[in-house]
């Protein structure tokens, strides 16, 4: 069956642009999960969602960051007035309900760069 | 302050052999330990996992260990294949210490080269 697909898979905008990176996730999953990559390091945590509920947003850096998920499947993460340290692999997971941390399912990542 | 540790960048070892991956924690509230793949340019892959309940998991070629008085994990795959060349990426949670969310921290990540 289908991964979590992102879209797009390359963005380059110029600094002070807005973004918008998309997010779908495997059919039926209820959890939804936005990481922050950047070179050399680990995902970092940003936003998590429980069907259209965000639950968790404490690790988004700045009020520049939004996401949302407004029917529980497609997810979008936008990022307004960009800046050069928002250049990243911006990952979406999700996973279905009723499991544990295991179940967490990577997309492939769209990769920002800010110019 | 780096809450999950990888300290070895990278690893080689030859194909047949041991494949040993550290990771050290800090945060002594983390109770649930992962370790995921990844190839590039694709997403991590969960490999395996551990609850701090327990100081050992096998799944196959794959094992990991857990002590927790030293707050150390490593993953050990016996025997390695040159397929299991990636990165690999540790990763702790807070599971069942009331955060809710299931927000991975990882490490920086361990780039393993199997060498045929």
């Amino acid at each position: 069956g289908a991964g979590v697909s992102q879209s797009p898979r390359y963005k380059v905008a110029k600094r002070g642009q807005d973004v918008a990176l998309r997010c779908d996730p495997i059919s039926g999953h209820v959890s939804l999960f936005w990481y922050q990559q950047a070179l050399g390091q680990g995902p970092e945590f940003l936003t998590y969602f429980q069907n259209e509920a965000q639950l968790d947003k404490s690790g988004l850096p700045s009020d520049r960051f939004f996401a949302e998920r407004p029917e529980g499947s497609v997810s979008t993460l936008k990022i307004q007035r960009t800046q050069q340290e928002d250049s990243a692999v911006y990952l979406c997971a999700s996973s279905p309900p009723g499991t544990g941390q295991d179940e967490q399912y990577f997309g492939p990542g769209t990769r920002l760069t800010v110019t | 302050d780096q809450q999950v540790k990888q300290n070895s960048p990278s690893l080689s070892v030859q194909e047949g052999r041991i494949s040993i991956l550290n990771c050290d924690y800090t945060n002594s509230m983390f109770d649930y330990f992962l370790w995921y793949k990844k190839y590039p340019a694709e997403g991590p892959t969960f490999l395996i996992s551990i609850s701090s309940i327990k100081d050992k998991n096998e799944d196959g070629r794959f094992t990991v260990f857990l002590n927790k008085s030293a707050k150390h994990l490593s993953l050990h795959i016996v025997p390695s294949q040159p397929g299991d060349s990636a990165v690999y990426f540790c990763a702790a949670d807070l599971a069942y210490s009331g955060a809710g969310s299931y927000q991975l921290t990882f490490g920086k990540g361990t780039k393993l080269s199997v060498i045929p």
